[in-house]
C-alpha cells in the first residue's frame, strides 16, 4: 500500500524551531518529487515547499523562505522540514504530498498522508 | 505573488450541477488540478490539468479553462459532494511555487 506518515509535530515557543519528518512506503521513494502542504485551522490550504526527486531543486513559499529547510533522504525513503524562527502564523497541520512525476512542480499530488500538527504558542 | 480567487460557498440541489469558479491572471495558460477535502481529512485530487480524473473518481466531475477563469463542474450532484473543493496552480517564476485557490465549501441542500 502506497502510503505517507508524517511525524515530529508538537508545541513549541515562537521562534523556537522544530523537524518534521515524511516516512514514504508502498512506492520507489527515489522516483517522485515530494511536497510540504499546511492548513491553519478552519482555513484553506497553502503550500510550503517542495523538492525534485534528488533534492537538487527546491521552491519554498514566500511566508516560509529563509527560516523553513526541506530535504529528503531516498535511502531510508524519508522527507524532512527544518522549521526555524517558528511564528504563530505557522500554527498548521503539516501534510507531505507525493508528486506524480520526478520534480515537484507541474505535476499534481497524489498522494498525502494524515498531517502532523504545529502549534507555536507562547 | 499570483492569486487564485474562488467563492467562499455554492449551494446546489441534489441531482443537479455545481459550478466552482477559480479567478486568476490568464489561469486559461495555466495547468490547473483540483482537490476535493471533506472534514476531517486529506485533500484528493479529482481533475487533473487535463482534465482527467484518477480511478475513483465519476466522470460528473469535469475541468475547464478560459481567459481568467477555471471552472470545475460537477454534474448531478450528490450527498457525497459536500466539502472543500480547491485549485492549483504551478508559480511561472523560477522556483515554481504552489499557489492554492482560496477554496469553496459545496453545500448540498
Amino acid at each position: 500500500e502506497v502510503q505517507l506518515v508524517e511525524s515530529g509535530g508538537g508545541v513549541v515557543r515562537p521562534g523556537g524551531s522544530l523537524r518534521l519528518s515524511c516516512a514514504a512506503s508502498g512506492f520507489i521513494f527515489e522516483e517522485n518529487g515530494m511536497n510540504w502542504v499546511r492548513q491553519a485551522p478552519g482555513k484553506g490550504l497553502e503550500w510550503v515547499s517542495g523538492l525534485n526527486w534528488n533534492g537538487g531543486r527546491t521552491g519554498y513559499a514566500d511566508s516560509v523562505k529563509g527560516r523553513f529547510t526541506i530535504s529528503r533522504d531516498n535511502a531510508k525513503n524519508s522527507l524532512y522540514l527544518q522549521m526555524n524562527s517558528l511564528r504563530a502564523e505557522d500554527t498548521a497541520l503539516y501534510y507531505c504530498a507525493r508528486s506524480t512525476g520526478d520534480l515537484y512542480y507541474y505535476y499534481y499530488m497524489d498522494v498525502w498522508g494524515k498531517g502532523t500538527t504545529v502549534t507555536v504558542s507562547s | 505573488s499570483y492569486v487564485l480567487t474562488q467563492p467562499p460557498s455554492v449551494s446546489v440541489a441534489p441531482g443537479q450541477t455545481a459550478r466552482i469558479t477559480c479567478g486568476g491572471n490568464n489561469i486559461g495558460s495555466e495547468s490547473v488540478h483540483w482537490y476535493q477535502q471533506k472534514s476531517g481529512q486529506a485533500p484528493v485530487l479529482v481533475v487533473d490539468e487535463e482534465n482527467d480524473r484518477p480511478s475513483g473518481i465519476p466522470e460528473r466531475f469535469s475541468g475547464s479553462t478560459s481567459g481568467n477563469t477555471a471552472t470545475l463542474t460537477i454534474s448531478r450532484v450528490e450527498a457525497g459532494d459536500e466539502a472543500d473543493y480547491y485549485c492549483q496552480v504551478w508559480g511561472s517564476s523560477s522556483d515554481h511555487p504552489g499557489v492554492f485557490g482560496t477554496g469553496t465549501k459545496v453545500i448540498v441542500l
